[in-house]
């Protein structure tokens, strides 16, 4: 079965700082991988996704995630962070196998200060 | 931009007693899920349906558990009898045409179910 990994559980930056949120899987097959944000009151909303070609993915909001099949890897990244940011990340992955389910990371609670 | 809404925002239950959870996908889509999460942990799928029929389960979708579309609308979860460990927030989700080819899923705001 697969497994999502976030590694950082709450980061705190400030305006203009660049970010980066690690996630790991755990599976050896085809995956399609997915970030979803959540604000403060607001319901999961998708960011980008993966699933196959370029292994940079752009998505909404200036976020951009890069796949490294080799590490397992879905890291999500925006150069210049905004205040509007602040919210909880997660990182998601579904597999073939699975059907159509999405597996979550733990989430990243993103805190940026004004 | 469609969405999927659930109603209500948050439900107060004695345990023991049966409840259920209402979304309504976007309209032309085709598959549909629930998850929950429990607070300071994990979102957990629950269950997808399609084809008006149970697709897959997780553990966690015991008999306590089921769901239905009573309707060509609505997407309903309904725990018999409720524990305090039910206590979470649940998310109705739903896709498109293509099940696991490549179609994310569109969540709702949730539903925050507290069992007293």
């Amino acid at each position: 079965a697969q497994s999502v990994s976030q590694h950082n559980h709450h980061v705190i930056l400030s305006e203009a700082a660049s970010l980066e949120l690690g996630c790991n899987y755990s599976y050896g097959g085809t995956v399609n991988l997915f970030w979803y944000v959540q604000y403060p009151g607001q319901h999961l909303q998708l960011l980008l996704k993966y699933f196959s070609g370029d292994p940079l993915v752009k998505g909404i909001k200036g976020f951009e995630a890069e796949f490294i099949k080799s590490k397992f890897s879905f890291n999500l990244r925006k150069p210049s962070v905004q205040w509007s940011d602040t919210a909880e990340y997660f990182c998601a992955v579904s597999t073939k196998a699975a059907g159509n389910k999405l597996t979550f990371g733990g989430g990243t609670r993103v805190l940026v200060k004004p | 931009e469609p969405e999927v809404t659930q109603t209500p925002s948050h439900q107060v239950t004695q345990m023991g007693q049966e409840v259920i959870l209402r979304c309504v996908p976007i309209s032309n889509h085709l598959y549909f899920y629930w998850y929950r999460q429990i607070l300071g942990q994990k979102v957990e799928f629950l269950v997808s349906f399609y084809n008006n029929e149970i697709s897959e389960k997780s553990e966690i979708f015991d008999d306590q558990f089921s769901v239905e579309r009573p309707d060509g609308s609505n997407f309903t979860l309904k725990i018999r009898s409720t524990k305090l460990e039910d206590s979470a927030m649940y998310f109705c989700a739903s896709s498109g045409e293509q099940g696991w080819a490549n179609q994310p899923q569109h969540f709702g705001d949730g539903t925050r179910l507290s069992i007293l």
